[in-house]
């Protein structure tokens, strides 16, 4: 089975400060995501990474940046963490250009800032 | 881009009754649809996915599906519903065009004792 292990289920932090979230699957695959879910905005794509060290920006990009040095692994940072990022964070994994398999999801982590 | 509908944000349904989640979305080309499961603190598991061919499709824990192209539609249904159903679902639409997946808001199953 594909398997998505994000670091921490869930994380307490101060604004302002810099925060990681980790990301890592063991399946291969080329597609690696990080969406944000909130109550009633379902999840919204932050950004998505089709190769190591190639990222897209997803609709939500503003405040955060990503790093993709080893294809099984994908990071997701908070470069200064403020309030209205508190969320519930989910990385999830999939095969490049084969859009019929699906994508497969972590845990989730959630965040909150204080 | 593509866009999904999940009409109903929230259903509340007694338990051992039926239920259908609607689940509209907007495409010009062909798509794969897919539900998702979400149970609470946990990340997104696949229910079932439809591809090509027969447009009923089953899934896991009972539930099934409708793909209808002329009514751009997706539902999902389970005839008997149980306490432990009780969870967010999210309709996703792909296609070969791109590599990302698009997400509907979310309709919260509760199963009411």
């Amino acid at each position: 089975d594909v398997k998505v292990t994000q670091s921490s289920r869930y994380l307490v932090k101060r604004t302002g400060e810099k925060v990681f979230l980790e990301c890592v699957q063991d399946m291969d695959h080329e597609n690696m995501f990080w969406y944000r879910q909130d109550p009633g905005l379902g999840l919204r794509l932050i950004y998505f990474s089709y190769d190591v060290k190639m990222k897209e920006k997803g609709d939500i990009p503003e405040g955060y940046s990503v790093s993709r040095e080893k294809k099984e692994r994908f990071s997701l940072i908070l470069e200064s963490a403020s309030t209205n990022q508190t969320s519930m964070y989910l990385c999830a994994s999939s095969f490049r250009d084969r859009a019929y398999q699906p994508q497969h999801f972590g845990d989730g982590t959630r965040l909150s800032i204080l | 881009a593509q866009s999904v509908t999940q009409l109903d944000s929230q259903v509340p349904v007694f338990e051992e009754a039926p239920v259908e989640l609607r689940c509209n979305y907007s495409s010009s080309v062909s798509v794969y649809l897919f539900w998702y499961v979400q149970y609470p603190n946990q990340g997104l598991q696949l229910l079932l996915k439809y591809l090509s061919g027969s447009t009923l499709v089953k899934g896991i824990n009972g539930f099934e599906a409708e793909f209808n192209k002329s009514q751009t539609s997706f539902h999902l249904r389970k005839p008997s519903v149980h306490i432990s159903d009780t969870a967010e679902y999210f309709c996703a639409v792909s296609t070969n065009a791109g590599n990302q997946f698009y997400f509907g808001t979310g309709t919260s199953l509760t199963v009411i004792p």
